[in-house]
C-alpha cells in the first residue's frame, strides 16, 4: 500500500516552454500533497504544499507564478513549471499524506528529472 | 525553526560490519521523527516513523531508536544491497504536516 505515483520520469523541454509533472497517490486518499525540488548531492528542499481543494502553501522564495500547483482531486495534484529556465532544471519528487487516523507518515514518489535547454 | 542534523556525512562499511547512523534535531514540539532510504535518482523510501523517546522500531537488518535529542538508525551486519543514502526528517504539531529533512547519510557496503 501507500503508492505515489509521478509522470512524466524524465523530461527535457525548451527555455521558455511550461512542463506539467503529475502526482498521483495509487491506494490512498491524499489529502495532502508536498512538492519538493532536489539538487545533486543535496538534501530535499520542500516547496509547496497543497491541501484538496484550496491554494497551496509556498515556502519563502519559491515563485507561486512560476511553480503552479493544482491539487484538484484527493489522488491527483500537478506542479507546472511555467517559461522554464535551465536554471529550473532539477529533481521534483511529490509526497502524499492521508492525514487520517493519526497517520502522519509522508510517501514520496519516484520523482521526475526535468532538464531544460 | 526545526533543525536537523546528520553524521557522518558518509559511511563506508566492509559487508557484515554494523554501525549507526545519527540524527540529530531540534524541533518546537515533535510530532514525528522519519527515516527514508533513497537511492539515486529515486525518491525516497519509507522506512520508519518514531514519535516518542524510548521508542524503536525494527525492520530487517535496520533498527531506529528514538530519544529526546536524536534518533539512530542501526544497521547489523549489513549487506552492499543495503547501500543507498539514509535520510532523517522530523515534524513538528501545526498545520500541513510538513517535514524538514538532515542532509542524510550516504552508506557504502563494499562486498
Amino acid at each position: 500500500g501507500a503508492v505515489v505515483s509521478q509522470h512524466p520520469s524524465r523530461v527535457i523541454c525548451k527555455s521558455g516552454t511550461s512542463v506539467k509533472i503529475e502526482c498521483r497517490s495509487l491506494d490512498f486518499q491524499a489529502t495532502t500533497m508536498f512538492w519538493y525540488r532536489q539538487f545533486p548531492k543535496k538534501s530535499l528542499m520542500l516547496m509547496a504544499t497543497s491541501n484538496e481543494g484550496s491554494k497551496a502553501t509556498y515556502e519563502q522564495g519559491v515563485e507561486k507564478d512560476k511553480f503552479l500547483i493544482n491539487h484538484a482531486s484527493l489522488t491527483l495534484s500537478t506542479l507546472t513549471v511555467t517559461s522554464a529556465h535551465p536554471e529550473d532544471s532539477s529533481f521534483y519528487i511529490c509526497s502524499a499524506s492521508e492525514l487520517a487516523g493519526g497517520n502522519y507518515e509522508q510517501y514520496f514518489g519516484p520523482g521526475t528529472r526535468l532538464t531544460v535547454t | 525553526e526545526d533543525q536537523v542534523t546528520q553524521s557522518p556525512e558518509a559511511l563506508r562499511l566492509q559487508e557484515g560490519e554494523s554501525s549507526s547512523l545519527n540524527c540529530s534535531y531540534t524541533v518546537s514540539g515533535l510530532r514525528g521523527l522519519f527515516w527514508y532510504r533513497q537511492d539515486p535518482g529515486k525518491g525516497p523510501e519509507f522506512l520508519f516513523t518514531l514519535y516518542s523517546a524510548g521508542e524503536e522500531k525494527e525492520k530487517e537488518r535496520l533498527k531506529a531508536t528514538l530519544t529526546k535529542k536524536e534518533s539512530f538508525l542501526h544497521i547489523t551486519a549489513p549487506k552492499p544491497e543495503d547501500s543507498a543514502t539514509y535520510l532523517c526528517a522530523v515534524q513538528s504539531h501545526g498545520a500541513n504536516s510538513k517535514l524538514t529533512f538532515g542532509k542524510g547519510i550516504t552508506l557504502s557496503v563494499r562486498p
